[in-house]
């Protein structure tokens, strides 16, 4: 079973911001936090990771509470071909180990 | 383009039919994944290689059939399938590396129709 909970779907009008919620209250103090998304009929894209520092790429930024029982992923400024599925990932830095994937959230996004 | 390629991208087949999907990646990673991913449902994890060697089945059938020659290449060798067997195909490879985040690479995956 998925360590996580996402919403199931979101809206987000292009051009604002995407705030992603992820829920992961039983994480252990080894385990990263992982975004995927997966455009339709498309292999799944890593986006960001973190442990429990802020963190920021060229593509969003990741923020997590400070009990890292839940975090956030920003898209500061979604477009049309942001538009996917979701997917908060908790699972420990180690080669070989596999990712289980939930539902993730649907995130359309409108012009 | 994510430097795993994967072919064929679609492939019908009956159910007495043999057939072998392929993955190559060049991005020099030494783990190699197989994911299902059956329509409205979560991708599902079927097997995992580390340098060569099967760490993890994930309890699936024996109709399929995993091969990995090399760091580069993995193939999901096919037989006997039935048609709830048809879903996306998607493979993926990591790097194998201490102290590093590992996150995996997909392929476009393998649009699998049993009929």
């Amino acid at each position: 079973d998925a360590k996580t909970t996402q919403p199931p779907s979101m809206d987000c009008a292009e051009g604002r911001a995407a705030n992603l919620p992820c829920n992961h209250s039983t994480i252990s103090g080894n385990e990263y936090v992982y975004w995927y998304r997966q455009i339709h009929s498309q292999g799944p894209q890593y986006i960001i990771h973190g442990l429990k520092n802020n963190e920021t790429n060229e593509m969003a930024s990741l923020i997590i509470t400070e009990d890292r029982k839940s975090s956030t992923l920003i898209l500061p400024h979604a477009t049309l071909r942001d538009t996917a599925v979701y997917y908060c990932i908790v699972r420990v830095a180690q080669a070989g180990t596999a990712l289980i994937f939930g539902k993730g959230t649907t995130l359309s996004v409108s012009s | 383009e994510t430097g795993v390629t994967q072919t064929p991208r679609h492939l019908v087949m009956g159910m007495t039919n043999k057939k072998s999907l392929k993955c190559e990646q060049h991005l020099g990673h030494n783990a190699m994944y197989w994911y299902k991913q059956s329509a409205k449902k979560p991708l599902e994890l079927m097997f995992v290689y580390n340098f060569k060697e099967q760490t993890e089945n994930n309890s699936v059938p024996s109709r399929f059939s995993p091969e990995c020659p090399n760091s580069s290449h993995l193939f999901l060798h096919l037989h006997t399938l039935q048609p709830e067997d048809s879903a996306l195909y998607l493979c993926a490879s990591s790097q194998d590396a201490m102290g590093q985040h590992y996150e995996q690479y997909f392929g476009p995956g393998t649009r699998l129709t049993v009929t």
